[in-house]
C-alpha cells in the first residue's frame, strides 16, 4: 500500500519569498502525484497533478512541482509567495487500482506581510 | 461542468442525536464517491466510498454509516452521535476506471460540532 509523508506540520515564510514544501511517498510502483490546498473552513482545491513524462509539472497559481523518484519525492514549489497563498497543502498518492488515495498529513502555510 | 454540493454547511448536534449529512453531484455520471472526516488541526481520514448505487465500503470502524441511494447521491448518517463525531466532513468524487489515477474532486465541506 502507498504512504505519504509531509515532514513539515507548519511553515512561516514572508511574502514574496520562496517556497519549498516537502512530499515524500511510498509505493511500489509509478505513483500518480497530486497537491491541493484548503483555506480554511473550505474543501480542497487541485494544484497539480503528475502521471508521467515530464517531471516538473506546472499548476495552477504560479506553483509547480517536481517528481524525483530517486528520492520518492514530489516537493511543491513557488517562487514568490502572496499572502493568499496562507493555507494548508496536501500532498496525495493515488496507485493504479484500488479505490483509494493517500493523504499527507498537511503543511500549514502561513505568510507574514 | 461538474459541481458537488454539500449540506448543510454547519451543524451543531447534542450526543446522542442522529445525523444526516448530504452530498449530491452534477455534471457527470457513475462517478466514485467518498466522505472524509477532518478533525481540528488533523489530515483527512477517509471513511466511506462508493463504486455504484448501494456499493459502500468503510474504512474505519466507527458508529457512522453511508448510503448511495441514487448514482450522485452520497448521503451520511449516524443514529446517535458522538462528541468525537465532531469536525469538517468533506465529500469527493472522482472519474470511474482507474480511480487512483483520476483526481478527487471535492465538495465545500460541512462543519459538525457536538455538544
Amino acid at each position: 500500500a502507498q504512504s505519504v509523508t509531509q515532514p513539515d506540520i507548519h511553515i512561516t515564510v514572508s511574502e514574496g519569498a520562496s517556497l519549498e514544501l516537502r512530499c515524500n511517498y511510498s509505493y511500489g510502483a509509478t505513483p500518480y502525484l497530486f497537491w491541493y490546498v484548503q483555506s480554511p473552513g473550505q474543501g480542497l482545491q487541485l494544484l497539480l497533478k503528475y502521471f508521467s513524462g515530464d517531471t516538473l509539472v506546472q499548476g495552477i497559481k504560479g506553483f509547480e512541482a517536481e517528481f524525483k523518484r530517486s528520492q520518492s519525492s514530489f516537493n511543491l514549489r513557488k517562487p514568490s509567495v502572496h499572502w493568499s497563498d496562507a493555507a494548508e497543502y496536501f500532498c496525495a498518492v493515488g496507485a493504479g487500482y484500488g479505490q483509494n488515495f493517500v493523504f499527507g498529513p498537511g503543511t500549514r502555510l502561513s505568510v507574514l506581510p | 461542468s461538474q459541481t458537488i454540493h454539500q449540506w448543510p454547511a454547519t451543524l451543531v448536534q447534542p450526543v446522542g442525536s442522529p445525523l444526516s449529512l448530504e452530498c449530491t453531484v452534477e455534471g457527470t455520471s457513475n462517478p466514485n464517491l467518498y466522505w472524509y472526516r477532518q478533525a481540528a488541526g488533523r489530515g483527512l481520514q477517509l471513511l466511506f466510498y462508493s463504486v455504484g448505487i448501494g456499493q459502500i465500503s468503510s474504512e474505519v470502524p466507527q458508529n457512522l454509516s453511508a448510503s448511495r441511494p441514487q448514482d450522485r447521491q452520497f448521503i451520511l448518517s449516524s443514529k446517535k452521535l458522538l462528541l468525537s463525531d465532531s469536525g469538517f466532513y468533506l465529500c469527493a468524487w472522482n472519474l470511474r476506471g482507474m480511480p487512483g489515477r483520476n483526481e478527487q474532486f471535492f465538495g465545500p465541506g460541512t462543519r459538525l460540532t457536538v455538544l
